[in-house]
């Protein structure tokens, strides 16, 4: 079975601009979440979405946003980039009703 | 700040020998405690977890104890061995809203 999966791996931006990450869950899985993972620390939480509902957001500003598609997929946005947004950007997704999250392998996103 | 933090951010032991890796957290809130293992390049992979109402759990050659009492949380690795190396994470979740907070991990190096 394929587990979490994301797009692109690795990718090179330049401030003020925007990127797209995607990710698609685990089959069977409705739940799917985004953390930012900066070189040394641990993954922080952005969005958690349900059933194509916000259910849960971090402390992170309107520059992100995400959404979650009828087949469960999502999308993570970031406007207006900042050196700062360089980071790993992780997706987990859990099934119905359990609380293991399983995470894809991230999106390397450098800023320039 | 983060409610979930380790005690050592380094540990380094012979393969073999039983790895015990230290967490402390602050939130008597959450429902779960996770402990996860990530590689170099790679998303956080799930160990194990224990509910907030437990006191240990064991898997396969790893242990969690729970202490709620002094709120520390530690993972037990028995044999060590050189696929163990990898930074691992504690972090509590809150079936709320999914949540998953992290501490800032611990690197373990397994010397052959």
């Amino acid at each position: 079975d394929a587990g979490v999966t994301q797009s692109p791996t690795h990718l090179i931006k330049t401030r003020g601009q925007h990127v797209t990450l995607r990710c698609s869950p685990i089959s069977g899985h409705k739940s799917v979440s985004w953390y930012q993972q900066v070189l040394g620390q641990g993954p922080q939480f952005i969005f958690q979405y349900y059933e194509k509902e916000e259910r849960g957001r971090g402390n992170f500003p309107d520059r992100f946003s995400a959404r979650q598609f009828p087949n469960y997929s999502s999308e993570l946005n970031v406007n207006a980039l900042l050196l700062g947004d360089s980071a790993l950007y992780l997706c987990a997704s859990s099934p119905p009703g359990a609380g293991e999250l399983f995470f894809g392998e991230g999106s390397r996103l450098t800023v320039l | 700040g983060e409610s979930v933090g380790l005690h050592l951010p380094t540990l380094s032991v012979q393969e073999g020998d039983n790895s015990i890796i230290n967490c402390a957290y602050s939130n008597s809130a959450s429902d779960y405690f996770i402990w996860y293992k990530q590689e170099s390049g790679k998303g956080p992979q799930f160990i194990i977890d224990i509910r907030s109402n437990m006191d240990k759990r064991q898997g396969q050659r790893v242990t969690v104890l729970l202490n709620k009492t002094v709120k520390h949380l530690s993972l037990q690795i028995a044999a060590t061995q050189p696929g163990d190396s990898a930074v691992y994470f504690c972090a509590e979740f809150f079936s709320s809203n999914y949540k998953l907070t992290f501490g800032k991990g611990t690197l373990l190096t397994v010397n052959p």
